[in-house]
């Protein structure tokens, strides 16, 4: 079982869509990232939330402490955003011999069409 | 370009094989990471270094699996004996000792084990 888990695996929108991808985790966190990762590989950072709420241009991410748990929102969705996006988390530990390393869960697929 | 570079970008070798790979982190980042993932997954954590230390490697690093990063800079993840399980995409990332724990991730090595 995944430490960290999101919903859904796969989502398919029309373009202009409001979409909302989901995260949840087990333990208490120190940080938690969203990350986009489009075809080929590449992995960008969208957010780090240790509490609250974050926004960007058109991408939201919440975070609720208490209930473990994380969405991003994709406001007037793009066909430029499909795209596996990954919560990662990072757990609460030494840093000295931790670092900063991540959790990840397993990624959703966004597919918007035009 | 200033990002985290990795090389080469793709890799096809016959089992039982040696590979390496090489990061080139972002010019004074003292944290780096490798991960693994495989197709459909999201990245598991592999290794990580402050500076020239190795301070932390997962269970999946198994004994084929040796990384360095002898000058704090660079680093190289070996793969002795290749498995078809070794099959997977291999990131680096970089991040600053005194950071927000923003990692920034390269673009991958694809390897594939036949």
């Amino acid at each position: 079982k995944n430490e960290v888990e999101q919903s859904p695996q796969n989502l398919t929108a029309q373009e202009g869509e409001f979409i909302t991808i989901n995260c949840s985790y087990s333990v208490g966190i120190s940080a938690l990232h969203w990350l986009q990762q489009h075809p080929g590989g590449g992995i960008v950072s969208l957010f780090m939330l240790s509490s609250g709420k974050k926004k960007h241009g058109r991408l939201i991410a919440t975070i609720n402490i208490q209930e473990k748990h994380s969405s991003l929102h994709i406001t007037a969705s793009h066909p430029r955003d499909s795209a596996v996006y990954i919560c990662a988390v990072r757990w609460f530990g030494p840093r000295e011999t931790s670092g900063s390393r991540l959790t990840f869960g397993e990624g959703t697929q966004l597919t918007v069409n035009p | 370009d200033t990002g985290v570079s990795q090389d080469p970008r793709h890799k096809i070798t016959k089992r039982g094989q040696n590979v390496t790979f090489r990061c080139d982190p972002i010019s004074e980042h003292n944290r780096l990471y490798w991960y693994r993932q495989t197709l459909g997954q999201g990245p598991e954590f592999l290794t990580y270094f402050q500076n020239e230390a190795q301070l932390e490697k997962s269970r999946l690093l198994s004994d084929r699996f040796s990384a360095e990063r002898p000058k704090g800079s660079f680093s190289t993840l070996e793969i002795q004996r290749t498995e078809q399980g070794d099959s997977a995409m291999y990131l680096c990332a970089s991040s600053p000792t005194f950071s927000t724990d923003t990692q920034y991730f390269g673009p991958g090595t694809r390897l594939t084990v036949l």
